[in-house]
């Protein structure tokens, strides 16, 4: 079975430019998170939806990051501007409900932003 | 709220060595818990789960975990480590009330031969 399939895996960019990452959950789970790692504040929650609605974006920094998920299939995390300190890696991952459920992620996105 | 403390920032062990990584958590009830692994460049990987039943857990990759209700624990532990082992762990809980999980700030393993 397919696992999460995030693009692209990397991604250089100067600051100020739009930066879209793409997320495709497995098919059938109903949940979809999206994280971001790095070093100093390691694995941080930044949105995650639920049959395609946004549950809780408390983790989201600021204004400048936005996400949607249009479908089941396939959600987008856009950064616009971009900043230097964005430069991160962010990970998409999927589950079906209930607690007992583990999340599956995806191998990431590594970003950096000039 | 919950929380999920991973006291061991970085731990090394030698090849063939016996391996335990700590976790402690906080939370009123019993939480479901999740160990991940994540090798450089890569995701997190699910090594287990502990949500009902029998303390003892049984992984992926040689791993187990022992959930104590009396000492908020879920350790994970593997008699023989490989070199293969070196990764970063990460403890996650998850109180049932949302899919949400909370993770532990994880710990790197770093395996000399």
């Amino acid at each position: 079975d397919a696992g999460v399939i995030q693009s692209p895996r990397h991604e250089v960019t100067e600051m100020g430019q739009e930066v879209t990452l793409r997320c495709k959950p497995i098919s059938g789970h109903d949940y979809l998170f999206w994280y971001r790692q790095t070093m100093m504040r390691g694995l941080e929650l930044l949105i995650y939806f639920n049959n395609n609605v946004p549950i809780d974006d408390s983790g989201m920094p600021e204004d400048r990051f936005s996400a949607k998920m249009p479908n089941a299939s396939f959600s987008t995390l856009k950064i616009q501007p971009s900043e230097p300190r964005d430069s991160a890696v962010y990970f998409c991952a999927s589950s079906t409900t209930g607690g007992s459920q583990p999340q599956h992620f995806g191998d990431g996105t590594r970003l950096s932003i000039l | 709220a919950q929380s999920v403390t991973q006291p061991d920032i970085h731990i090394t062990v030698s090849e063939g060595a016996s391996l335990e990584l700590r976790c402690n958590y906080s939370y009123g009830a019993t939480p479901y818990l999740f160990w991940y692994v994540q090798s450089p460049g890569q995701g997190l990987q699910l090594l287990l789960k502990y949500f009902s039943g029998d303390t003892l857990v049984q992984g992926i990759k040689g791993f187990e975990a022992e959930f104590k209700r009396s000492q908020s624990s879920f350790n994970l532990r593997k008699p023989s480590v490989h070199w293969s082992d070196a990764a970063e762990y990460f403890c996650a809980l998850n109180t049932g009330t949302a899919s949400k999980l909370t993770f532990g700030t994880g710990t790197r393993l770093q395996v000399t031969l």
